[in-house]
């Protein structure tokens, strides 16, 4: 038990357009997600903790019109990168927090890619 | 809560010795901790986890130790493979809120 999909796993798109990415706990509900940047060889920064059927709270310097985020069921929240840069190329990584024993688990993770 | 980019720090062992991974934990209140690890180009894979009303928890080769007088972690893995070899985080929250993660130890098991 206690797995979290994160898809796709690998995108590559190009300058200006944007890209979803989707985080899903399978089973187990998630009122709370997290959403994470991670530069290589370096720790986990949290981004924004996505709370469902409420806006998202964005840590300080994390653009909240960049990095949209949508929490609409128990079991799924998305990050859409809008008008991805090159800059915005890094591995994206989500995590969900089980409602009822508070445990947090997490996705596999999404290189992002901006040529 | 975050944790800020550091260069890591590596840990290495002799397969079949025992690895002891350690962390310093912020806040004194926190009331939750836990182990993950991170192959990489993937997720991080939790490990286990413990409370502060415990000092020691046992899982399948791995313990973990928690010292609350010096707010101190760490992580013993009993006879190391090298499938181990990976970058290890603590993390640390406080009523289920606000998980803070450590900066990482890379542990590198040699032949």
């Amino acid at each position: 038990g206690a797995v979290v999909s994160q898809h796709p796993s690998w995108v590559i798109c190009k300058s200006g357009t944007s890209v979803k990415i989707e985080c899903r706990s399978l089973d187990f509900q998630a009122t709370t997600m997290f959403w994470y940047r991670q530069f290589p060889k370096q720790s986990l920064m949290l981004m924004a903790t996505s709370n469902e059927g409420s806006k998202a709270t964005y840590e300080q310097g994390v653009e909240k019109d960049k990095f949209l985020i949508n929490h609409a069921s128990l079991t799924l929240s998305t990050l859409t990168v809008t008008s991805a840069h090159p800059e915005d190329s890094s591995f994206y990584i989500c995590s969900a927090r089980n409602d009822v024993n508070e445990k947090l688990f997490f996705g596999s993770g999404t290189q992002l890619s901006v040529l | 809560g975050e944790s800020v980019g550091l260069h890591l720090p590596t840990l290495s062992v002799q397969e079949g010795d025992n690895s002891i991974i350690n962390c310093a934990y912020s806040n004194s209140a926190s009331d939750y901790f836990i182990w993950y690890k991170q192959e990489s180009g993937k997720g991080p894979q939790f490990i286990i986890d413990i409370r502060s009303n415990m000092d020691k928890r046992q899982g399948q080769r791995v313990t973990v130790l928690l010292n609350k007088t010096v707010k101190h972690l760490s992580l013993q893995i009993a006879a190391t493979q090298p499938g181990d070899s990976a970058v290890y985080f603590c993390a640390e929250a406080l009523r289920g809120q606000n998980f803070v993660f450590g900066p990482g130890t890379r542990l590198s098991v040699l032949p």
